[in-house]
């Protein structure tokens, strides 16, 4: 595998179910981030992991909850979403987070929420 | 705070015509980065270019240009003699450097539709 993966690609899910999504990076970086596009607003930032410490929550509901155990990966675990939170989850990857350093996307899990 | 704007939501071009992607930014920053990303249907991510605020040297890639206007506050994107697998759609991006996390704000994104 290169580049950043994710799974799964698609899930659909109802409003009482627990489900989680996974990002690998196989690129060395050390910075990891969750995104949501949909088609109602830009992309949006969720969370940042620099060195798999969260150093962003850009005012997230609680009922997403992220996990970064080492540097190469990265969960979003979800539980009693609503239909609003039907979106496309982007998962990227930089080296050390810092400022400028071009991201790179996985394709994304598309979440749809019953 | 900062915001980018891509104030063309889609445009429809022939084959071979060129294509030119406007992008508007605000930030408080003196030192800034701006980016370019293509989202293709399958919807990944592709990264094109990166740019800092203290290099204004317009820049071309192959089809690709890049026009960068700090008096305009502008990064605008052309795709010279356009071709059918251009389609897709076209976000531009800013970090600003005090920005923790290396926070990325993108744009509405621009799609792009080349007929042949």
């Amino acid at each position: 595998e290169t580049g950043v993966t994710q799974t799964p690609r698609h899930l659909v899910m109802g409003m009482t179910n627990k489900k989680s999504l996974k990002c690998e990076q196989h690129l060395g970086h050390n910075a990891m981030y969750w995104y949501k596009q949909s088609a109602k607003k830009p992309l949006e930032l969720m969370f940042v992991y620099s060195l798999e410490e969260r150093v962003e929550n850009n005012s997230v509901p609680s009922r997403f909850s992220p996990e970064c155990p080492n540097s190469s990966h990265l969960f979003l675990h979800l539980h009693t979403l609503q239909p609003e939170d039907s979106a496309l989850y982007l998962c990227a990857s930089s080296q050390d987070g810092g400022r400028g350093n071009e991201q790179f996307f996985g394709p994304g899990t598309r979440l749809t929420v019953l | 705070a900062q915001k980018v704007t891509q104030a063309q939501t889609e445009i429809s071009v022939v084959e071979k015509e060129d294509v030119t992607l406007d992008c508007v930014y605000e930030t408080r920053d003196t030192t800034y980065y701006l980016f370019w990303y293509k989202q293709p249907p399958s919807g990944e991510l592709v990264f094109l270019i990166r740019r800092n605020s203290f290099d204004e040297q317009n820049e071309i890639s192959g089809r690709y240009s890049w026009n960068f206007q700090k008096s305009t506050s502008s990064f605008n994107f052309t795709i010279t003699a356009s071709q059918v697998v251009d389609s897709a759609v076209y976000f531009c991006a800013l970090s600003e450097a005090e920005a923790a996390g290396n926070k990325l704000t993108f744009g509405g994104g621009t799609r792009v539709l080349v007929k042949p």
